[in-house]
């Protein structure tokens, strides 16, 4: 089965501060990755993903995110946060087998940068 | 850009009513998904469709809910007799096989 954890409800950071938002994955076999961050009374918009090569994959706004196969991780990174980054930011998995298959999130961390 | 749209925004209905909810795909797409998320909280997977069919679903998607592909472009979320606990944000999603979902801007529904 599917799962993904995000351990924390909250970050907080100062703007200009390095930031990161942490995910856990499992999967039976090869992951695909994705980072969604979501703005209030927003939809879903698309950071990044991993699907197979270089394990630092970088995405809009900034954002990157570094594909850890041994801690089965996917941490979300930025080097330096702005207020504007604040929002509900979620991890995603899907197996690599299941093409087109559901993407499983997890519970979403919300991230504050304040000034 | 292509997205994936969703009308209406905000739909309020009577407890035991039914509601349809609308989406159009990014026109390319080949497999299309309903999500729901209670209050800002945690997006749950309710159906994925693809090939004209349900391809998987979720325990959240029980006999009162049904997906439908009329026509080439629209899909529909479709709620037989809603009940208080359906009250959520319902986003429709599309994707091809392996890479990212695009989600609509989602529908609010409230049953009251």
């Amino acid at each position: 089965a599917q799962s993904v954890a995000q351990p924390e409800d909250q970050v907080n950071v100062a703007e200009g501060n390095p930031l990161t938002v942490k995910c856990t994955y499992s999967v039976s076999g090869n992951p695909y990755l994705f980072w969604y961050v979501q703005y209030p009374n927003r939809g879903l918009q698309f950071l990044l993903k991993y699907i197979t090569g270089d394990n630092l994959v970088k995405g809009s706004y900034g954002f990157e995110a570094e594909f850890n196969k041994s801690q089965t991780s996917f941490h979300l990174k930025k080097p330096s946060a702005l207020v504007s980054d604040s929002a509900l930011y979620f991890c995603a998995v899907r197996a690599y087998y299941n093409q087109g298959g559901k993407l499983i999130f997890g519970q979403g961390t919300e991230l504050s940068v304040k000034p | 850009e292509p997205e994936v749209t969703q009308t209406p925004s905000h739909q309020v209905t009577q407890m035991g009513q039914e509601v349809i909810l609308r989406c159009v795909p990014i026109s390319n797409h080949l497999y299309f998904y309903w999500y729901r998320q209670i209050l800002g909280q945690k997006v749950e997977f309710l159906v994925s469709f693809y090939n004209n069919e349900i391809s998987e679903k979720s325990e959240i998607f029980d006999d009162q809910f049904s997906v439908e592909r009329p026509d080439g472009s629209n899909f529909t979320l479709k709620i037989r007799s809603t009940k208080l606990e359906d009250s959520a944000m319902y986003f429709c999603a599309s994707s091809d096989a392996l890479g990212e979902a695009f989600f609509g801007q989602g529908t609010r529904l409230t049953v009251v």
